[in-house]
C-alpha cells in the first residue's frame, strides 16, 4: 500500500532564502507525482507535475525533482516571499489510486 | 474559465439528514475527483470518474455516501443519513488525462 509523507509539517523561514520542502513515498509504481498549494479556506492549486520518466520540472522560483528508485521528490523554493506561505502538498499517481502527502505548512518570517 | 464550482461553500446541519454537494467541472475535463480534508486525515480520495462513468469508489467510507454524475458538466456527493463524523472539507477536482488536477474552493460540512 503506498505512503506519502511529509517531513516536516510546518517551517518557518526568514524571507530571502532558499528551501526544500521533501516528499517521500514508498511504492517507487508511479506514473507522475504533483505538488500542490492550498491557502487557507481555500482549495488546491497545482504547481508541478513531474511524470515518472521526468527527473524534474521548473516553473519560475519553483522546482521539482523526482527520483523514484530512492522514493523522493523535493519542491526547492528560491528566494522566498512572503507570499509563498502556504501549506504545500504532494501526491502520487499510480495503478488508478492518488494519494496524498499531509503537507508541510510553510511561513516565511517578513 | 469558471473553474471547478463547488456548492454550497458551507454547510451546517443535523445529525441524520440528507446532504447533497455539487460540482461543476471545467468544460473538456475528462477526469472528476471528489476529495474529502481532515485534519487527522488529511486528503483523501472517496471516488473519481471517467467520462461519466465511476472508476474506482474504493474510497467512500461506506453506503452512506453516494456520488453520480448524470451528464459531464455535474456531479453530486450524497451523504444519507449523516453523522457528526462526517464534517470535513469536501472538495471537487477536474482534469484531463494524466495532467494537472483542478480544484474548486471546497464545501465545509458540519454536521451537529
Amino acid at each position: 500500500k503506498q505512503e506519502v509523507t511529509q517531513i516536516p509539517a510546518a517551517l518557518s523561514v526568514p524571507e530571502g532564502e532558499n528551501l526544500v520542502l521533501n516528499c517521500s513515498f514508498t511504492d517507487s509504481a508511479i506514473y507522475n507525482l504533483q505538488w500542490f498549494r492550498q491557502d487557507p479556506g481555500k482549495g488546491l492549486t497545482s504547481l508541478l507535475l513531474i511524470q515518472s520518466s521526468q527527473r524534474e520540472q521548473t516553473s519560475g522560483r519553483l522546482n521539482a525533482s523526482l527520483d523514484k528508485s530512492s522514493g523522493r521528490s523535493t519542491l526547492y523554493i528560491a528566494a522566498s516571499q512572503p507570499g509563498d506561505s502556504a501549506t504545500y502538498l504532494c501526491a502520487v499517481r499510480g495503478d488508478d489510486k492518488i494519494i496524498f502527502g499531509k503537507g508541510t505548512r510553510l511561513h516565511i518570517l517578513p | 474559465d469558471a473553474g471547478v464550482i463547488q456548492s454550497p461553500r458551507h454547510e451546517v446541519t443535523e445529525m441524520g439528514q440528507e446532504v447533497t454537494l455539487r460540482c461543476k467541472p471545467i468544460s473538456g475535463h475528462d477526469y472528476l475527483f471528489w476529495y474529502r480534508q481532515t485534519m487527522m486525515r488529511g486528503l483523501e480520495l472517496l471516488i473519481y470518474f471517467n467520462n461519466n462513468v465511476p472508476i474506482d469508489d474504493s474510497g467512500m467510507p461506506e453506503d452512506r455516501f453516494s456520488a453520480k454524475m448524470p451528464n459531464a458538466s455535474f456531479s453530486t456527493l450524497k451523504i444519507q443519513p449523516s453523522e457528526p463524523r462526517d464534517s470535513a472539507v469536501y472538495f471537487c477536482a477536474s482534469s484531463p488525462l494524466y495532467q494537472p488536477q483542478h480544484f474548486g474552493d471546497g464545501t465545509r460540512l458540519s454536521i451537529l
